[in-house]
């Protein structure tokens, strides 16, 4: 059965430090993973999708690895900003239906 | 750009009733998916629905859940006799290849 892993669970930081969020799981058969970021009692906002062919994907500040072999996936955020203040969710596409089974998140806050 | 919408945004409803949780998919999406995330807790996966029926469902997904797309355009969850541990954030998706969310319906049962 396909658990999802994030670690750490939470993380403040000074504003423009680089950080890294990691996530892991057990099982390598996935199709894709995707990085979303949720605010307090919000929705969920995609903020990369990894295709299973790939190694990583960047969108501005943002950049996503993903190692298959190791059942690993990083996000890692430059020069953060409080504006980045969030929860940020992992998820990955399992199962022939590519249902997306989650982390638990990291909640970020980033101090001015 | 296109994109899922929900409604209702927040739905209260008294433990026993009925609720219809409705969600509009982007129009080209073939594969439709309802996930519920209760406070403090991971996001978990309901149910797929593809070609007009249920492609699988979760443990969660028991007989007071179902799901129907009534038109061409509408994709609904009911449940029909409400729990108190059925209050969560009810999310629907819809994909081609990547999964797109809705902004979510916030059920409260008391």
């Amino acid at each position: 059965k396909q658990e999802v892993t994030q670690i750490p669970a939470a993380l403040s930081v000074p504003e423009g430090e680089n950080l890294v969020l990691n996530c892991s799981f057990t099982d390598s058969a996935i199709y894709n993973l995707q990085w979303f970021r949720q605010d307090p009692g919000k929705g969920l906002t995609s903020l990369l999708l990894i295709q299973s062919s790939q190694r990583e994907q960047t969108s501005g500040r943002l950049n996503a690895s993903l190692d298959k072999s190791s059942g690993r996936s990083t996000l890692y955020i430059a020069a953060s900003q409080p504006g980045d203040s969030a929860t940020y969710l992992c998820a990955v596409y399992a199962g022939n239906n590519r249902k997306l089974i989650w982390g638990l998140g990291t909640s970020l806050a980033v101090n001015p | 750009e296109p994109e899922v919408t929900q409604t209702p945004s927040h739905q209260v409803t008294q433990m026993g009733q009925e609720v219809i949780l409705r969600c509009v998919p982007i129009s080209n999406h073939l594969y439709f998916y309802w996930y519920r995330q209760i406070l403090g807790q991971k996001v978990e996966f309901l149910v797929s629905f593809y070609n007009n029926e249920i492609s699988e469902k979760s443990e969660i997904f028991d007989d007071q859940f179902s799901v129907e797309r009534p038109d061409g355009s509408n994709f609904t969850l009911k449940i029909r006799s409400t729990k108190l541990e059925d209050s969560a954030m009810y999310f629907c998706a819809s994909s081609h290849y990547e999964q797109y969310f809705g902004p979510g319906t916030r059920l409260t049962v008391t």
